[in-house]
């Protein structure tokens, strides 16, 4: 399996401007998580679906930030407008356990900056 | 604030040497997990322990449990320079909804 699959793994965009970040889970994944890791809050967990559904979106920071998952194999995080507070590198992770807490497989993370 | 964290932040040794890592949490745990993050990529998954475990082992890894003490520590031993990353621990809490929660993670650079 070729792995948690994100694009574009680079993003420089200006403020204001709409980022759709991507992620193909690992096939027969049925939990999907978003996270972003910034220097001074850390690694931290924007939503997370299961079988398609969002099931926790309390960590979204804003209304700017929307996340959908139309299949089982493609997932989308929206920021619209963006700011530059936004800059942070952005993970998609999926995992098949029950209840989402077994072992998570990461991508290899969207670096997105916001001028 | 967070539920987990590492002690210390930084870590620098010797290749050869042994790496102990610490991690603190605050609430009632399912299980723990560690991962290793390497420069500009994902994290990727160590070793998990239950919180009905106290030790576990992966190769030259060893992964230690203190309910009690609401305390984990990771030893790699015989370190190489490919072991220098970044190392988190993650819990999961039925009080966090059973999220994983990441602490802020211990640097760790091996020199050779």
């Amino acid at each position: 399996d070729a792995g948690v699959i994100q694009s574009p793994r680079h993003e420089v965009t200006e403020m204001g401007q709409e980022v759709t970040l991507r992620c193909k889970p690992i096939s027969g994944h049925d939990y999907l998580f978003w996270y972003r890791q910034t220097m001074m809050r850390g690694l931290e967990l924007l939503i997370y679906f299961n079988n398609n559904v969002p099931i926790d979106d309390s960590g979204m920071p804003e209304d700017r930030f929307s996340a959908k998952m139309p299949n089982a194999s493609f997932s989308t995080l929206k920021i619209q407008p963006s700011e530059p507070r936004d800059s942070a590198v952005y993970f998609c992770a999926s995992t098949k356990t029950t209840g989402g807490y077994g072992e998570q497989f990461f991508g290899p993370g969207t670096r997105l900056t916001v001028l | 604030s967070q539920q987990g964290e590492e002690d210390p932040q930084a870590l620098s040794i010797q290749e050869g040497e042994n790496a102990t890592m610490n991690c603190s949490y605050k609430t009632s745990i399912n299980n723990l997990q560690w991962y290793r993050q390497n420069s500009g990529r994902g994290l990727v998954h160590l070793i998990l322990i239950r919180s009905n475990e106290r030790e576990k082992h992966s190769g030259r890894l060893r992964v230690t449990l203190d309910t009690s003490k609401k305390s984990s520590s990771l030893l790699i031993t015989a370190s190489r320079a490919a072991d220098t990353a970044s190392y988190f621990c993650a819990t999961d809490a039925k009080e966090y909804g059973n999220k994983l929660v990441f602490g802020a993670g211990t640097i760790l650079r091996v020199k050779s």
